[in-house]
C-alpha cells in the first residue's frame, strides 16, 4: 500500500518568511496530491492539490512542488501571515478503485509576531 | 449547500462498549470515507464507501466497521471499544466518481472517548 512521511513535524517562522513542508510517497502510482489545513479544533480544509502531470502549482502565497522520479512532493507558504499558523497534511492518491487517500502525520506551523 | 454533518459531537463511552457514529455527506456525493484522528498519528484511513459498497478499507481490526445507505449517509460502528480507540473520527465526503480523486469535505468530526 502506500506510505506517506512528512517532515517536519513541528516548524517555526517568523512573520514574513517562507515556510516549506516535504513529503515523500512509496508508490510510483500515485497520481493526485492535495494538501490539507486544519486550524486548531476545525475541520482539515483543502489548500492546494496537484496532479502528476504537472511539475508545480501556485495560488497566491502557496505553491505545491511535484518531483514524480524523486517521489516527493512540497507545499510552499511566501510571505506568511499569524493566520497561516495550523496543522498541515500531505496526502497521496493511489488511483485503481476507490477514494482511498493516504495522508502524512502533520507538520505543526507556528508563524511568530 | 450544508456541508457534512456528523452526530454525535462528543460522547463518552466505557472500554467493551460499542458505538455508532453517523455521517450526512453533502447532498450529491457518493463517496464517503472515514478518518480517525489521534496526535502524533495523523490521519488513519478507515474505510470508503461509494453507492453502498465499501471500496477501500485501511489497516483497522475487524471491531471497525461501517456500512452507507442509499441516500449515501454513512454510519461507522466500534465494537468492544479499547482505550486506544479514543479518537476524532472524521467523516469526509467526495464528489469523485468511480476513479477520479477528488477533493475531500471533511466534517467537524465525532470525538469519542473510552474510559
Amino acid at each position: 500500500g502506500e506510505n506517506v512521511e512528512q517532515h517536519p513535524s513541528t516548524l517555526s517562522v517568523q512573520e514574513g518568511d517562507s515556510a516549506v513542508i516535504k513529503c515523500t510517497y512509496s508508490d510510483s502510482a500515485s497520481n493526485y496530491f492535495p494538501w490539507y489545513k486544519q486550524e486548531l479544533g476545525k475541520r482539515p480544509q483543502l489548500i492546494i492539490d496537484i496532479r502528476s502531470n504537472v511539475g508545480e502549482k501556485k495560488d497566491q502565497r502557496i505553491a505545491v512542488t511535484l518531483n514524480k522520479t524523486a517521489k516527493h512532493f512540497s507545499l510552499h507558504i511566501t510571505e506568511t501571515q499569524p493566520e497561516d499558523s495550523a496543522v498541515y497534511f500531505c496526502a497521496a492518491f493511489l488511483t485503481g478503485g476507490g477514494n482511498k487517500l493516504t495522508f502524512g502525520t502533520g507538520t505543526q506551523l507556528k508563524v511568530e509576531l | 449547500k450544508a456541508g457534512v454533518t456528523q452526530t454525535p459531537r462528543y460522547l463518552i463511552k466505557t472500554r467493551g462498549q460499542q458505538v455508532t457514529l453517523s455521517c450526512s455527506p453533502i447532498s450529491g456525493h457518493r463517496s464517503v470515507s472515514w478518518y480517525q484522528q489521534t496526535p502524533g498519528q495523523g490521519l488513519q484511513f478507515l474505510f470508503e464507501y461509494f453507492s453502498e459498497t465499501q471500496r477501500n478499507k485501511g489497516n483497522f481490526p475487524g471491531r471497525f466497521s461501517g456500512r452507507q445507505f442509499s441516500n449515501s449517509r454513512s454510519e461507522m460502528n466500534v465494537s468492544t471499544l479499547e482505550l486506544g480507540d479514543s479518537a476524532l473520527y472524521l467523516c469526509a465526503s467526495s464528489l469523485a466518481g468511480e476513479t477520479m480523486s477528488g477533493e475531500l469535505f471533511f466534517g467537524e468530526g465525532s470525538r469519542l472517548t473510552v474510559l
